[in-house]
């Protein structure tokens, strides 16, 4: 079964760091690009990030990039978000999803169910 | 950068009916459109890609059309199991996958 599994997600202060994971199982991992959405409390979807199968590209939305680190390991079949200098904004339900590895006319086909960040003041 | 709207913001149908949402991208983005269905407490779900490719076990009573900047994502013979927010999402150029603010289907 092709499945993702988010994971990482707690209580954070603000101003504080975080690491997601998310695991992914029953395809080639490192055949996809992977990307990273997020969902704040009773709000729209947000994108926030992609990298390429093989890790070599990657594409932050916004004002992403200064604070979030989009990464992989194929030899784990996991992807990470690393974030930085944490704000009451980012607080969310994080996704991944998988893509495929050309981006202009692509989709999102697989969802993981998410995991959750607080950030407390 | 493409800017993604929807209309309307929510709607509410009864069961059986036909229900039409618009989705407007700000320039011309072929037909590199994704529409996804969020039902209450689930993670989002890939219904219609490029803009009316209808996704693997998706129900036909979805349909998704247009092209250029105007986009329409189609249920026919609503059902319960349709009540949920509804999003498009380009995939033209950079910015990639900037998604629409959504659109609520209720069931009256």
């Amino acid at each position: 079964e092709v499945q993702l599994v988010e994971s990482g997600g707690i209580l954070v202060q603000r101003g504080g760091s975080l690491r997601l994971s998310c695991a992914a199982s029953g395809f080639i991992f490192s055949d996809y690009t992977m990307h990273w959405v997020r969902q704040a409390p009773g709000r729209g979807l947000e994108y926030v990030a992609s990298v390429t199968s093989n890790g070599g590209s990657k594409f932050y939305a916004g004002s992403f990039e200064d604070r979030f680190t989009i990464s992989r390991d194929n030899s784990k079949n996991t992807l990470y978000l690393q974030m930085g200098s944490l704000r009451s904004e980012d607080m969310a339900i994080y996704y991944c999803a998988r893509g495929e590895d050309y981006w202009t006319g692509s989709h999102m086909d697989v969802w993981g169910r998410g995991t959750t960040v607080t950030v407390s003041s | 950068e493409i800017q993604m709207t929807q209309s309307p913001s929510s709607l509410s149908a009864s069961a059986g009916e036909t229900v039409s949402i618009t989705c407007r991208a700000s320039q011309i983005i072929t037909s590199d459109l994704n529409w996804y269905q969020q039902r209450p407490g689930e993670a989002p779900r890939l219904l219609i890609s490029a803009a009316s490719t209808l996704h693997n076990g998706v129900p036909s009573r979805f349909s998704g059309s247009g092209s250029g900047t105007d986009f329409t994502l189609t249920i026919t013979n609503l059902q319960s199991e349709d009540i949920a927010t509804y999003y498009c999402q380009h995939s033209h150029s950079l910015p990639f996958f900037t998604f629409g603010p959504g659109t609520k289907v209720t069931m009256k």
